[in-house]
């Protein structure tokens, strides 16, 4: 089955500094890769998502790359924000074959201000 | 806008007690879910559920049981509380059409003592 590693599992950086998260995947079947955030005490919420047909996507402050030859894939924010404080998940899943996740350990971030 | 509603924010219960947890969807949502989130574990899938009366085995569904009598109800059942399942429970759910989105509940607290 799937196995999804994430790192690094915690983060500080200064506020305005970039952050990158790297997330690994074994499944090459693997065709859908969302990205989670969770605020203390707040339910996951997706912030960004990348399809295996595409190698980047941008929102704003948040990117998404993929590389589905070495099967990794990173979150990166930049001018970071004291409110991105969190703990960012990400996940990968085969959408042809179900709809469920198989989820990273997650990474902590903190952004000092 | 998806709401996801679980019966309780915080539940205590003793061992080999049986424990209802109760998950509602409003959005006719096909797909529903259940993960128990851990400190450096992530969140691993229990039980998934694509349909009414249809149920899946996740990752770690020992120990756990789930109903689905309804569309918009998903329900995880512990037939004999141990403590070794103390933990956060998620529940989720996911339109089953071109959008793959999980929507997350705000999760159950459940020690067992």
């Amino acid at each position: 089955g799937e196995n999804v590693e994430q790192h690094p599992s915690t983060l500080s950086v200064q506020e305005g500094d970039s952050a990158v998260i790297k997330c690994t995947y074994s499944d090459s079947a693997s065709n859908y890769f969302p990205w989670y955030k969770q605020e203390l005490g707040k339910r996951p919420q997706l912030i960004i998502d990348i399809r295996s047909n595409v190698g980047e996507k941008k929102d704003q402050r948040i990117a998404v790359t993929l590389n589905k030859t070495a099967k990794h894939f990173s979150l990166h924010i930049t001018e970071t924000q004291p409110e991105d404080s969190a703990v960012y998940f990400c996940a990968a899943s085969n959408q042809n074959y179900g709809q469920n996740f198989v989820f990273g350990p997650g990474t902590r971030l903190s952004v000092l201000p | 806008d998806v709401k996801v509603t679980q019966s309780s924010r915080y539940l205590v219960k003793r061992t080999g007690e049986k424990v209802f947890l109760e998950c509602v969807q409003d959005m006719d949502h096909e797909n529903m879910f259940w993960y128990r989130q851990d400190p450096g574990l992530g969140l691993r899938l229990i039980y998934f559920s694509y349909d009414v009366k249809m149920k899946e085995k996740g990752d770690i569904p020992e120990g756990y049981s789930v109903s689905r009598e309804k569309k918009e109800r998903f329900s995880l059942i512990l037939e004999s509380a141990s403590t070794n399942q103390t933990s956060m429970y998620l529940c989720a759910s996911s339109s089953g059409g071109a959008t793959y989105e999980q929507y997350f509940g705000p999760g159950t607290r459940l020690t067992v003592t």
